[in-house]
């Protein structure tokens, strides 16, 4: 039984330049989350799919911000531009139904 | 408005104490009630969830939590705790059925274990 996994699990990038991070959910869950978490706080919820749709998305995130899940398995996040303040971890989640949700090991990004 | 209080902001114990991490919510009706930890550089473990029935759930890793309506608690427990728990751990609420992907979290209670 394998959990979220994402990839990678770190990246260092320049400001301006474009990351993509990559989440194989839980295989048999249908539902996808994507999250963002700075220290000492709890995750800011950023999209959701169920299945191949993008169901809801938060203000939090920006037009430089594409979030995709082609095939309703694995996903991809894509920072375009990346500023400083996008520095954070990147927590991918997924579930089955609506209630229990399972986070991956974050995907850390600092921007220098 | 909804919100999760820990009011403990960091805690030590020694190896082979008991703990206890208070977790303080403001909600109107019941909510779905979580127990997620998180080891340095890692994410979110879930502990144990509540929903409804019986009020004392147990969890992985021996821990388990109390849901009191009254005082509108919902405190984790372990009865000894090894070095390993070393973490934070975070409480969280899904407000309502079907919305966990919006869960209100508290901020975080550090957990350092002396040897």
């Amino acid at each position: 039984d394998t959990g979220v996994s994402q990839d990678p699990r770190h990246k260092i990038t320049k400001r301006g330049q474009n990351v993509t991070f990559r989440c194989d959910p839980i295989s048999e869950h249908n539902r996808l989350y994507w999250y963002r978490q700075t220290l000492g706080q709890g995750p800011e919820f950023l999209t959701y799919f169920q299945n191949e749709a993008q169901l809801e998305k938060s203000r939090l995130l920006s037009d430089r911000f594409s979030a995709e899940r082609p095939k309703g398995s694995f996903s991809t996040l894509e920072i375009q531009r990346t500023e400083q303040g996008d520095s954070a971890m990147y927590l991918c989640a997924s579930s089955a139904g609506p209630n229990t949700i399972y986070f991956g090991e974050g995907s850390w990004l600092t921007v220098v | 408005a909804q919100s999760v209080t820990q009011p403990d902001i960091h805690i030590t114990v020694s190896e082979g104490a008991s703990l206890e991490l208070r977790c303080n919510y403001s909600y109107g009706a019941t909510p779905y009630l979580f127990w997620y930890v998180q080891s340095p550089g890692q994410g979110l473990q879930l502990l144990l969830k509540y929903f409804s029935g019986d009020t004392l759930v147990q969890g992985i890793k021996g821990f388990e939590a109390e849901f009191k309506r009254s005082q509108s608690s919902f405190n984790l427990r372990k009865p000894s705790v090894h070095w390993s728990d070393a973490a934070e751990y975070f409480c969280a609420v899904a407000p309502h059925a079907g919305n966990n992907r919006k869960l209100i979290w508290g901020l975080g209670t550090s957990l350092a274990v002396n040897p």
